[in-house]
């Protein structure tokens, strides 16, 4: 009964190579969040949908595009590595709708790229 | 200036303390705040939100003042499990923004 899940939980890569996370969620909540923790433990949002429509969409480089195919799911392309992509992604869920925002996290994924 | 700032610690505090973490942040139009607690390799999970009025949690108690733009959280009679890091984050149009964490040390 997890209520956000990520798969897989730990990815090892190499550069250059394209990879995706995926996430789930049965909170029945209408938005979803990337976030990425770096070595320096800090935790930056990324991107963020709510009912399967893009809302926040920070720096990021296009190499990351996000895809969510209904409001349960957020899954993270990544294309092209780099070295700089290794860090751990969380995913997130929320219900807007409650005014106070209050995100639950799934597990983590670890992308270490070599 | 950083959107939300926290002292980084680490605080190593002896069981049974009580201990005080502070944070700021600089958008007055900030709209909620929480303290969220992250074990080490593992995900931010929800300690509590915070209210003007303040808020207690068992041995957690939360404040905020907004005229301040400062937010605290106090833990007494501390616990070896509460050893952690706790995030202070802020809620605008639906972004949260976290601080870098305060790391705690429960010592026995």
């Amino acid at each position: 009964d997890t209520a956000v899940s990520q798969t897989p939980k730990y990815l090892v890569t190499q550069m250059g190579n394209d990879k995706s996370i995926k996430c789930e969620q049965n909170l029945g909540h209408d938005t979803m969040y990337w976030y990425k923790q770096d070595s320096k433990k800090f935790l930056k949002i990324m991107f963020s949908y709510n009912n399967k429509e893009l809302i926040i969409n920070e720096t990021v480089p296009n190499r990351f595009s996000p895809k969510s195919p209904d409001k349960a799911h957020l899954n993270l392309h990544i294309n092209s590595l780099e070295l700089g992509d290794s860090a751990v992604y969380f995913c997130a869920s929320s219900q807007t709708t409650t005014g106070y925002n209050e995100q639950f996290f799934g597990p983590g994924t670890r992308l270490t790229v070599l | 200036r950083k959107e939300v700032e926290q002292d980084p610690g680490p605080f190593n505090v002896p069981e049974g303390a009580t201990v005080a973490f502070n944070c700021t942040y600089s958008n007055s139009a900030s709209q909620s705040f929480f303290w969220y607690r992250q074990d080490c390799r593992k995900e931010p999970k929800l300690l509590m939100s915070v209210y003007s009025s303040g808020n207690e949690d068992g041995r957690f108690t939360a404040q905020l003042n907004r005229a301040s733009q400062y937010i605290s959280l106090l833990i007494r009679d501390s616990k070896l499990s509460d050893s952690a890091t706790y995030l202070c984050v802020v809620n605008r149009n639906e972004k949260l923004t976290f601080g870098t964490g305060t790391r705690l040390t429960i010592i026995p």
